[in-house]
């Protein structure tokens, strides 16, 4: 199945960085989702977006929809040790019989924090 | 904690055998996705129901088949298991708009 381009595939660095991750695609999307996952367990949402240029943050997060709706970024600030995880970006279509379709993802991004 | 369960946790069986895996969405949510996580094709959308009727179909197999009830909780069945369909399996509910994740059901076939 499809899937967006997601990247970078994994982050080393350091407690206290700033980290930057971003998926692009070939299609529009009309919203775009960032997600985090522990090893085992569900995707906890981070930051939903619903319009093209969308700015949007949530604590130490921020993320932003690209303006040809084909693109989005994820933005950590100041991270800490429970910043750990993979993060995906996912993008939705509306169906087109009204409503949403299922969820397209990224690959993952793998954050890595050395203390 | 998303507030979507799912059961049961762990699931081993063997190839050729038949599991259900049971949802139950967020209190008021109508609309029920179910996703497939492998390591090697990441995690895939494969079906939504929307108030006990099919919505969208994503990359499910024939063997799989889903239905959702009255009380909105949903099934997802897998039938004529193979090894390749070894992997998590997620759903997720949304009301509209952004979709909350449960912690998602194990399957391994042996």
């Amino acid at each position: 199945g499809q899937q967006l381009n997601q990247s970078p595939q994994s982050m080393f660095i350091q407690e206290g960085e700033d980290v930057s991750m971003n998926c692009t695609s070939s299609s529009i999307f009309n919203t775009w989702l960032w997600y985090k996952q522990d090893p085992g367990e569900g995707p906890v949402l981070l930051i939903a977006l619903y319009k093209a240029g969308e700015l949007t943050s949530n604590g130490r997060l921020t993320a932003q929809f690209g303006i040809t709706r084909k693109d989005s970024f994820l933005n950590i600030s100041a991270s800490i040790p429970s910043d750990v995880g993979i993060y995906f970006c996912a993008g939705q279509r509306p169906y087109s019989g009204g409503g949403a379709d299922g969820l397209t993802f990224g690959k993952g991004t793998h954050l890595i924090i050395q203390p | 904690d998303s507030g979507v369960t799912q059961t049961p946790k762990h699931l081993i069986t063997a190839t050729g055998q038949r599991v259900t895996l049971r949802c139950s969405p967020r209190s008021g949510d109508l609309s029920v996705y179910w996703y497939q996580q492998s390591l090697d094709q990441g995690l895939q959308f494969l079906i939504q129901y929307y108030n006990g009727e099919e919505r969208a179909k994503g990359n499910i197999l024939e063997r799989f088949s889903a239905q959702q009830f009255p009380d909105l909780h949903s099934e997802l069945n897998l039938s004529s298991l193979e090894l390749g369909d070894s992997a998590l399996y997620f759903c997720a509910s949304s009301a509209s708009g952004a979709q909350f994740f449960g912690p998602g059901t194990r399957l391994t076939v042996l």
